[in-house]
């Protein structure tokens, strides 16, 4: 089975400051996707950034991109000129690539604090 | 409002009730997901949908759970005999299958609180 792990339970950054979150994952399959999502204090999650693991090209979303190194199985995001918005927590997901199956499996969080 | 709709946002239970949670997903969604969610963890993957069909349970569904999409349009999501140990965020999300070209992009709603006393 397929796990997802985040070793930072709290991460604190400088408005305008830079702040990476790491995410390491495991699995045997060759063809996944990752993900990284947001979920803003009593607000609905959403997705931030995506990473299709046969890209080598890392993927970017304005202020945020990521570091994928699939032969570490890592796969962290960083987050550019942080924002007061940025506040919440955020979730690394992996989700197979084999058709048809979408579950998502989960780390267990980064809180993110944005101090002004 | 166009999103993923949940309700109710909070219930308290006594232990032993049974509780029941709707989900109203983005309408042209054809799949539905529900994820539990514990203080201080990330989500855990429940069951899905495709339509109305439920094509897969977690093995954290025990029998007490039982979850719902008559009509292919919202589901229910029903715990009978709550215990303490239910006491959880109840999130769904739905997504528009693409066939070959792939998955959508998974759209959450902004849950359901559990509390069991």
């Amino acid at each position: 089975a397929q796990t997802v792990t985040q070793s930072q339970p709290e991460m604190s950054v400088q408005e305008a400051e830079t702040v990476t979150l790491s995410c390491t994952y495991d699995t045997s399959e060759s063809d996944y996707y990752l993900f990284w999502y947001k979920q803003p204090p009593s607000r609905q999650m959403i997705l931030v950034i995506r990473q299709e693991a046969y890209k080598q090209q890392n993927a970017t979303e304005n202020r945020f991109s990521v570091n994928f190194q699939k032969a570490a199985k890592s796969f962290s995001l960083k987050i550019s000129d942080s924002q007061l918005g940025d506040a919440a927590m955020y979730f690394c997901a992996y989700r197979t690539g084999i058709q048809g199956a979408q579950k998502l499996v989960f780390g267990q969080g980064t809180r993110l604090t944005i101090n002004p | 409002d166009t999103g993923v709709s949940q309700d109710p946002r909070h219930k308290i239970t006594k232990r032993g009730q049974n509780v029941t949670f709707r989900c109203d997903p983005i309408s042209e969604h054809n799949r539905l997901y529900w994820y539990r969610q514990t203080l201080g963890q990330g989500p855990e993957f429940l069951t899905y949908f495709q339509n109305e069909a439920q094509l897969e349970k977690s093995r954290l569904l025990s029998d007490r759970f039982s979850a719902e999409r008559p009509k292919g349009s919202f589901s229910t999501l029903e715990i009978q005999r709550t215990e303490q140990g239910d006491s959880a965020m109840y999130l769904c999300a739905s997504s528009l299958n693409l066939g070959l070209a792939g998955a959508g992009e998974l759209f959450f709603g902004e849950g359901s609180r559990l509390t069991v006393l």
